[in-house]
């Protein structure tokens, strides 16, 4: 079975570090794009960027670029999402999801496998 | 970035209504248009991938279409379990942009 499984749920206080994970199986995890997708409480959904972790060649959202690290480790299947100073504003729930994605075919890039979400809250 | 336009915002409907959402892109994204749907404390499901693809264990009353900014999800006989939001997504350039969300609610 294909499945994408997340660290569990933090609570953190404003200005500490974080390192959340997404443990993927079932599937060859180089060789596909993962993405992470933010859910801050009672709103919608936000692309905030994907990594390949063949080669770690990472894609950054504008708006998340320099507030976010997303990394692989490619030799334990896994993916992550850093903060070095959070703030009350990241409090979230951030989603992993793998991307499905044929470079020659129009229309197909998706996102078909997704994490079951890290609950992240930040609070003094 | 590429701006992603639901509406409506929330939709009123009954068991075995047929319910069609709509999505509209900023700029032209061809076919690279994907729907998810979203229950309460769970993670997106995805329905419909380019366009009008449907994923692999997704009822066939689900189904998609539109091309270049203008798309559509229709639920031929909307189901007790239909009740959720859903989210169109285009994946034409990063950012990846999403969609605000279509609530539907039980009428």
């Amino acid at each position: 079975e294909v499945q994408l499984v997340q660290s569990g749920a933090e609570v953190k206080k404003p200005g500490e570090s974080l390192k959340i994970s997404c443990t993927g199986s079932g599937y060859s995890f180089s060789n596909y794009w993962i993405g992470w997708v933010r859910q801050m409480p009672g709103k919608g959904l936000e692309w905030m960027g994907i990594i390949y972790p063949g080669d770690s060649d990472t894609r950054y959202s504008p708006s998340f670029q320099g507030q976010v690290t997303i990394s692989a480790d490619k030799s334990n299947n896994t993916a992550y999402l850093q903060w070095s100073s959070l703030r009350a504003s990241d409090t979230a729930i951030y989603y992993c999801a793998r991307r499905q994605y044929y470079w020659n075919s129009a229309g197909l890039d998706y996102m078909d496998v997704w994490g079951q979400g890290n609950t992240v809250t930040v609070s003094s | 970035d590429i701006q992603m336009t639901q509406s409506p915002s929330t939709l009123s409907a009954s068991v075995g209504d047929r319910v069609t959402i709509t999505c509209r892109a900023s700029q032209s994204i061809s076919t690279y248009l994907n729907w998810f749907q979203q229950k309460p404390g769970k993670a997106p499901n995805l329905l419909i991938y380019a366009a009008s693809s449907l994923q692999s264990g997704v009822p066939s009353r689900f189904s998609g279409s539109g091309s270049g900014t203008d798309f559509t999800l229709t639920i031929s006989s909307l189901q007790p379990e239909d009740f959720a939001t859903y989210y169109c997504q285009q994946t034409y350039t990063t950012p990846q942009t999403f969609g605000q969300g279509t609530k539907v609610e039980i009428k």
